[in-house]
């Protein structure tokens, strides 16, 4: 079964605690990427990656950094969490090949930052 | 103006009626696009996807690609209640599949 998977599901931490969120999929994807998605901004990149040590920033990096060391995972890092990075995350893996393009989400990671 | 950009609605139609969702974008170098359906509390699912001009049928659903006038559309037939849910269109730029802009979505209500 194809699948991604992310941990943890929900998480509050503090100010500055750094935190990893951790994703996984199954179906040796060369793309995969991190979202954030937050009422009234709709869904937004955040990095992807192409292959493995190739990585390549979205629409809002700041505050964030990933890794790609292996094709299946690809952790997001939050450094010093700030309150604004309170969201909830998708991680997703893709692949095009010919036209034929699938992609399939994490079922989420809720983070909240006090 | 944003890159990906969609009637924000909400849109409510009644069940069997025909659900008409749209987007626009302003790459005109943009190759693909793709549909996404999330219900309330979950991940969003691919549904459809677009590469040339014209329409392209899959079962209920028909997506309609514009270049000229660089909008997409989704049309969903037969509207069922379980097809309540928020639409995300979503157009990697160029030919680069790792980066992708979604619209904001719009929210479908399919009333019995």
């Amino acid at each position: 079964e194809a699948q991604v998977t992310q941990n943890p599901r929900y998480l509050i931490t503090v100010t500055g605690k750094k935190l990893t969120v951790t994703c996984s999929q199954n179906m040796n994807h060369e793309y995969m990427s991190w979202y954030r998605q937050d009422p009234g901004l709709g869904l937004r990149q955040i990095y992807y990656s192409m292959n493995v040590e190739v990585t390549d920033k979205g629409d809002v990096p700041e505050g964030y950094k990933v890794s790609r060391k292996e094709k299946r995972n690809f952790p997001l890092i939050l450094e010093s969490p700030s309150p604004n990075q309170t969201s909830l995350y998708f991680c997703a893996s893709s692949s095009l090949t010919g036209l034929r393009y699938e992609q399939y989400f994490g079922p989420g990671t809720r983070l909240t930052v006090t | 103006q944003k890159e990906v950009e969609q009637n924000s609605g909400p849109l409510s139609v009644p069940e069997g009626a025909i659900a008409s969702l749209n987007c626009t974008y302003s790459d005109r170098g943009s190759q693909s696009f793709f549909w996404y359906r999330q219900y309330s509390g979950k991940s969003p699912e691919l549904i459809m996807s677009i590469y040339s001009n014209g329409d392209k049928e899959d079962g209920r659903f028909t997506a309609q690609l514009n270049k000229a006038s660089q909008y997409v559309s989704l049309l969903i037939r037969d509207s069922q209640p379980s097809d309540s849910a928020t639409y995300l269109c979503a157009g990697p730029l160029n030919t680069n599949a790792g980066k992708s802009t979604f619209g904001d979505g719009t929210t479908l209500t399919v009333k019995p």
